[in-house]
């Protein structure tokens, strides 16, 4: 199975930063990857999907980039509703795979 | 409107086999995939398998021994079987419909793996 890598794990960040969550497969995964965000004890909602498309909804401050195995996940001006955690899923072959996630906090 | 609800035990011994069902509103799952996802207490989100709208499945392939998910279109209803729990598979165990652009997911359902 492909292996989904986020980094950092946690990162420290201010109210009105621009923040940037990466995530590496294993192998190339022709974009094929989404980005879930998680409030505790929430189910996971879809924020992008396809690499850098915006689902209905979700506040334009969030945009998605990459190819091949690179990823990232942007929060232009970083908000305190944002400061939860991060996932990225691959689905381009086999079976999908979740990222280990990335832990916003404020600094 | 599109629902997905888990329901099963709470409380499940080791050794055991887990089953949850995830009844589904809104969507039929002959027309659309099913998706198990499942999170540790504080831990990440694990993809566990797919049954596809046409009714065969993909797994995990850390989970493909011990695992099976079959359905009920008539009552849509999607099934997750686990045998040979472990205290590790303590879980809050989610559906979600589709195998990818998951919009829709189930408020998920605890499951403790009591030794």
């Amino acid at each position: 199975d492909i292996q989904m890598t986020q980094s950092p794990p946690v990162l420290s960040a201010s109210v009105g930063d621009r923040v940037t969550l990466s995530c590496k497969a294993s192998q190339n995964i022709k974009k094929n990857l989404d980005w879930y965000q998680q409030k505790h004890g929430e189910a996971p909602k879809l924020l992008i999907y396809y690499t850098n498309n915006l689902q209905t909804g979700i506040s334009s401050r969030f945009s998605g980039s990459g190819s091949g195995t690179d990823y990232t996940l942007t929060i232009s001006s970083l908000q305190p509703e944002d400061v939860v955690t991060y996932y990225c899923y691959q689905y381009n072959s086999g079976p999908g795979t979740f990222g280990g996630g990335t832990r916003l906090e404020l600094k | 409107q599109v629902q997905l609800k888990e329901s099963g035990p709470g409380l499940v011994q080791s050794s055991q086999t887990l089953s949850l069902t995830c009844t589904v509103s809104g969507f039929s799952v002959t027309s659309y995939h099913v998706s198990w996802v499942r999170q540790p207490p504080g831990k990440g989100l694990e993809w566990m398998g797919v049954i596809w709208s046409g009714g065969t499945t993909l797994y995990n392939s850390l989970l493909k021994s011990r695992l099976s998910i079959t359905r009920d279109t008539s009552k849509s209803q999607v099934f997750l079987k686990m045998n040979s729990l472990q205290t590790e598979d303590t879980a809050t165990y989610y559906c979600a419909r589709g195998f990818y652009e998951f919009k829709y997911w189930g408020q998920g359902v605890m499951v403790t793996v009591s030794s």
